[in-house]
């Protein structure tokens, strides 16, 4: 059975630092991988995907995530944080058998001004 | 576009009392789903649907009962309440695109069981 593992349950960034979150995963086959957020009292917004093919992947508002196959990470990034970025975060990977994600913990993530 | 749209919001119920919480979608995806967020445990599957007539159980089924008689419809509803299902539920609908499957989240439900 596949599981996911976020490492850090908060981290503190100061505005205008950047920000990588860490995601383990471990699956038997080539994993699809995804990262959503959830602001307060919301639901969860996808924020990007892994598939297949370039292992850097690209989001909305800024984020990136990178695939690193011998690592079984999928690690999400973003050079400068905004306020608006406090959230929490979740990593998932899909099943084999599609249409059902395992979930991390979820990082939640404090902005300092 | 209203997306996936659950009700209530918010609900109290009382141990052995029971409830449906509805979900409905309106982009006529095939797939739908039913988590759980617990602090610290991310988002656990419930109960899932491929299709109108078809369910399945996810990874913490016991306690709930769903059905899927439309595309846009899956209730999900718990028999006798315990205060371990106090939660936030989260509906979700998908698809597949490229291989993956790509899912839209409801704003969830936020029950209480005293």
């Amino acid at each position: 059975a596949q599981s996911v593992t976020q490492p850090d349950i908060h981290i503190t960034v100061s505005e205008g630092a950047s920000l990588e979150l860490r995601c383990n995963y471990s699956y038997g086959a080539t994993p699809y991988l995804f990262w959503y957020v959830q602001s307060p009292g919301q639901g969860l917004q996808l924020l990007l995907k892994y598939f297949s093919g370039d292992t850097l992947v690209q989001g909305i508002k800024g984020f990136e995530a990178e695939f690193k196959r011998s690592q079984s990470s999928f690690n999400l990034r973003k050079p400068s944080v905004h306020w608006s970025d406090a959230a929490e975060y979740f990593c998932a990977v899909e099943g084999a058998a599609g249409n059902k994600l395992t979930f991390g913990g979820g990082t939640r993530v404090l902005v300092k001004p | 576009n209203a997306g996936v749209t659950q009700t209530p919001k918010f609900q109290v119920l009382k141990t052995g009392q029971s409830m449906t919480l509805q979900c409905a979608q309106d982009m006529n995806h095939e797939y739908m789903s039913w988590y759980r967020q617990d602090p610290g445990m991310g988002l656990r599957l419930i109960h899932y649907s491929v299709g109108a007539g078809i369910t399945d159980q996810g990874e913490v089924p016991n306690g709930y009962n769903v059905s899927r008689s439309t595309t846009e419809d899956f209730p999900l509803r718990l028999l006798s309440a315990a205060p371990s299902q106090t939660s936030v539920y989260f509906c979700a609908s998908s698809f597949t695109a490229g291989g993956g499957t790509e899912a839209f989240f409801g704003q969830g439900t936020r029950l209480t069981v005293v």
